[in-house]
């Protein structure tokens, strides 16, 4: 059964200060990652998707992908406390589009 | 835009109660689809409809739970015999559905508690 894996289950990172969260999916033929962003009591919306390998920066979010370890990790430099949320990454295989999700990375910005 | 539309936002049944939970996708959207999110087993898929059609089911637990989409703007997820265990937040979420890699746009997500 397909698994994503995400990590470390919680971050605390001060304001101003760099967060880093790894995902990796078990699946060989998973073609797109995407991450999503879950602040508590709401629905998830999504933050950045991520298809080829590389590096992809959207203002203060950058994402990686290597798609050799199916591994792609998000980067947010910066830190504020608006960004403390539940984070979830998710993978796809291109022949549909069911998103299949991690548990998530709890992250936590201290002022 | 409203958005993808659930409801209702809560619901509160009695272990062996049915519960049918409603969900208007974005306008235009053709790929509609549920999930349920708990703390213990986080957002797991449950099926989802493709220009009304049924995709992909093998998330539902095949006993209790259908799911079905009558027309383009409204997809129900009904729940038989609700067990304690059912008690989760149900999310509905759609996409363009042109393409595999469009991103999901999810609703605020019924709350099912099963007493």
């Amino acid at each position: 059964q397909q698994k994503v894996q995400q990590s470390p289950e919680s971050l605390i990172v001060p304001e101003g200060g760099m967060a880093s969260l790894n995902c990796t999916s078990s699946d060989r033929n998973v073609d797109y990652f995407w991450w999503y962003r879950q602040h508590s009591g709401k629905s998830p919306k999504m933050l950045m998707s991520i298809f080829s390998n590389g590096e992809k920066e959207e203002g203060r979010f950058t994402v990686h992908l290597n798609k050799a370890s199916l591994h792609t990790s998000l980067h947010i430099r910066d830190s504020q406390p608006s960004d403390s949320a539940l984070y979830l990454c998710a993978a796809s295989r291109a022949n549909t589009g069911k998103l299949t999700f991690g548990d998530g990375t709890v992250l936590t910005v201290k002022p | 835009n409203a958005g993808v539309i659930q409801t209702p936002r809560h619901k509160v049944t009695g272990k062996g109660q049915e519960a049918t939970l409603w969900c208007e996708p974005i306008s235009g959207h053709s790929a509609v689809f549920w999930y349920r999110q708990t703390i213990v087993q986080g957002l797991e898929f449950l099926t989802y409809f493709r220009n009304q059609a049924p995709i992909d089911d093998s998330g539902m637990p095949k006993e209790r739970f259908s799911a079905q989409m009558p027309n383009q703007s409204h997809s129900t997820l009904k729940i038989q015999s609700t067990q304690p265990q059912d008690s989760a937040v149900y999310l509905c979420a759609s996409s363009l559905g042109d393409r595999a890699n469009e991103r999901l746009f999810f609703g605020h997500g019924t709350k099912l508690s099963v007493l």
